[in-house]
């Protein structure tokens, strides 16, 4: 069974620069998250769909950062324009629908702002 | 508010040791789940395990068991007969916040196997 696929693997942009990154979930699994990993951290929340709806984006910083699923399958994250905060792995991972069940994760993607 | 401590940054042992990590979390959920993850190098978070709030019996996996306790609200992790292959960053995570199943994890802490 095919893992998640994140690309590009490693993307390094400008400041005020915008970027997208591409995720695609295993087949058949509806619930699909983009976490954020800063060095040193733990992966935090940004967006979390469910076949192509938005569950939660609490934590998602709506006025630079938004997400789309379209068709209830690949997804892209993009960032217009980034700051140098944004340097982090932001990591694709989806799930069954039911809740609570295991999470699988895509290799991230470490995106560096300069 | 719910929140998850790993409050080991940085563990190093020799091969063939035991080794604990801790894990405390925080929740007012009466339902919740918490999670192991490992992510090595390659950088994708690994499932380990997965156990529900009112399943308080300790899992063994091989060299991997868990041991959970709603009294102490910790979920601790012992990996037995150390291996290289076991380095990694290890992370707990607690999901269970009504409507979401998003996990929140901890910062993590970064095992060092030495031959």
């Amino acid at each position: 069974e095919a893992g998640v696929a994140q690309s590009p693997r490693y993307k390094i942009i400008e400041k005020r620069q915008s970027v997208a990154f591409w995720c695609n979930p295993i087949s058949g699994h509806a619930t699909l998250y983009w976490y954020q990993q800063i060095l040193g951290q733990g992966p935090k929340l940004l967006i979390q769909f469910q076949n192509n709806g938005v569950v939660d984006d609490s934590q998602l910083p709506k006025d630079r950062f938004s997400a789309e699923r379209l068709k209830g399958v690949d997804s892209t994250l993009k960032i217009q324009p980034a700051k140098l905060e944004d340097s982090a792995v932001y990591l694709c991972a989806s799930s069954l629908a039911a809740l609570n069940t295991e999470a699988f994760f895509g290799q991230g993607t470490r995106l560096t702002v300069v | 508010a719910q929140k998850v401590t790993q409050a080991q940054t940085e563990i190093s042992v020799v091969e063939k040791e035991d080794v604990t990590l801790d894990c405390v979390y925080e929740t007012r959920d009466t339902t919740y789940y918490l999670f192991w993850y490992k992510q090595p190098p390659s950088g994708e978070l690994v499932f380990l395990i997965r156990r529900n709030s009112f399943d308080e019996q300790n899992e063994i996996s091989g060299r991997y068991s868990w041991n959970f306790q709603k009294s102490t609200s910790s979920f601790n992790f012992t990996i037995t007969a150390s291996q290289v292959v076991d380095s990694a960053v290890y992370f707990c995570a607690l999901s269970g916040e009504e409507g979401t199943d998003k996990l929140i994890f901890g910062t993590g802490t970064r095992l060092q196997v030495f031959p």
